[in-house]
């Protein structure tokens, strides 16, 4: 069975300085992985996405991952984070490439101070 | 071109009573799959339709089913509410059970 393991829960982060959000999965097989984000009261928005190919991925709002097979992880990053980017952030992972079978993660939430 | 919509927004039930939840997918997409998010937690698959049929089923009773119609749109049924069915219901759909699926906003649903 496929899992997701956020290690962290909260960070809190201030205007401009960089951010990493950690992501460590489970899954047998060649792992379909996302980033999505969610505001208060939301859905989901899909930031990213991993297939195969290149392991360094590029998404919305200046958003990257590394997908690094050897670690289990899936990092998402952004060099200079704004206000805006306050928001819960969740990983996923997906059988095949059903990204409608997904199995997520609990969560980070992200505060950015000013 | 719309995206996926959901009903109602919020919705206050008592246990033991039924529920009914509506998504509607963004045009074009043939797939609706449906989440419960708890307080505080990840999404949780609930199951997914393809072309009017279940196509898979994560770890929830049978009193959770389901229903797409021809026009794609879906239903989520919860029969004998209990509390912990409290939680956010999102639905989402994808093109041919692929590579993206798009959300909804979700509905809140509350037991009492």
């Amino acid at each position: 069975a496929q899992s997701v393991t956020q290690p962290d829960i909260h960070i809190t982060v201030s205007e401009g300085a960089s951010l990493e959000l950690r992501c460590n999965y489970s899954y047998g097989a060649t792992p379909y992985l996302f980033w999505y984000v969610q505001s208060p009261g939301q859905g989901l928005q899909l930031l990213l996405k991993y297939f195969s190919g290149d392991t360094l991925v590029q998404g919305i709002k200046g958003f990257e991952a590394e997908f690094k097979r050897s670690q289990s992880s899936f990092n998402l990053r952004k060099p200079s984070v704004h206000w805006s980017d306050a928001a819960e952030y969740f990983c996923a992972v997906a059988p095949g490439t059903n990204a409608g079978k997904s199995t997520f993660g609990d969560g980070t939430t992200l505060t950015v101070k000013p | 071109e719309t995206g996926v919509t959901q009903s109602p927004t919020h919705l206050i039930k008592t246990r033991g009573q039924q529920v009914t939840l509506r998504c509607s997918s963004q045009s074009g997409h043939n797939t609706v799959s449906w989440y419960q998010q708890a307080l505080g937690q990840g999404p949780q698959f609930i199951f997914q339709y393809y072309r009017e049929e279940e196509n898979g089923r994560g770890n929830f009773p049978p009193r959770f089913s389901g229903l797409q119609f021809p026009n794609y749109s879906s239903e989520l049924n919860v029969n004998a509410l209990e509390l912990d069915d409290s939680a956010l219901y999102l639905c989402a759909s994808s093109l041919e059970h692929g590579y993206e699926q798009y959300f909804g906003p979700g509905t809140r649903l509350t037991v009492t």
